[in-house]
């Protein structure tokens, strides 16, 4: 059964800082890995997703890497903002491309000014 | 377009009530999915359509629960003899074909008392 997990819970840091979220799974068989962000009250934003087949994504501040063989992905945000504060969620789809998401349990990070 | 809508944003119902809890997915999207995000977890997998049929329902923790997609597009998502467990967030996403981003709608908070 696949499990995720994510690594630190919550953060806490300065604007400006560069962080490092981390998440693991335990079955590397998995078709792609999604990064999301969750608002207070809201829904999930899609940030990046990684096909199987791919090292890493870059979208603006943000970069995922994904390293399949040791069930390991990191999210990089660089200079970070107050605006970054949010739920980070890291999800591992399945065996196809609209197979189901697993879901970690997120890290609850605070950008502070 | 107009994104993932679910009604009602809230709902606080009493022990052993029924619940419909509705997903309208964005249109043309053929694949739909429930999760439910207890306090403090991520999202966990519910039910997934394919058009009109459930192409997965294993994450249905038992038979109080049931979800319909008649002409697939909106779905409904209907829990019999609610318990206290029962509250949580429920989550709605789509997808289209070909596409692997699930886009999510803002959840309905399910409250049991």
């Amino acid at each position: 059964k696949q499990e995720v997990t994510q690594i630190p819970a919550a953060l806490s840091v300065p604007e400006g800082e560069n962080l490092v979220l981390n998440c693991s799974f335990t079955d590397s068989a998995i078709y792609n890995l999604q990064w999301f962000r969750q608002d207070p009250g809201k829904g999930l934003t899609s940030l990046l997703l990684i096909q199987s087949s791919q090292r890493e994504q870059t979208s603006g501040r943000l970069n995922a890497s994904l390293d399949k063989s040791s069930g390991r992905s990191t999210l990089y945000i660089a200079a970070s903002q107050p605006g970054d504060s949010a739920t980070y969620l890291c999800a591992v789809g399945g065996f196809y491309n609209t197979d189901k998401l697993i879901f970690g349990t997120g890290t609850r990070l605070q950008v502070f000014p | 377009g107009a994104g993932v809508s679910q009604t009602p944003s809230n709902k606080v119902t009493e022990k052993g009530k029924y619940v419909e809890l509705r997903c309208d997915p964005i249109s043309g999207h053929t694949a739909l999915y429930w999760y439910r995000q207890s306090l403090g977890q991520g999202p966990e997998f519910l039910i997934y359509f394919q058009g009109t049929g459930a192409a997965d329902d294993s994450g249905l923790p038992n038979d109080r629960f049931f979800a319909v997609r008649p002409e697939g597009s909106v779905s409904t998502l209907k829990i019999q003899r609610t318990e206290r467990g029962d509250s949580a967030v429920y989550l709605c996403a789509s997808s289209s074909t070909g596409e692997d981003t699930q886009y999510f709608g803002p959840g309905t908070r399910l409250t049991v008392l």
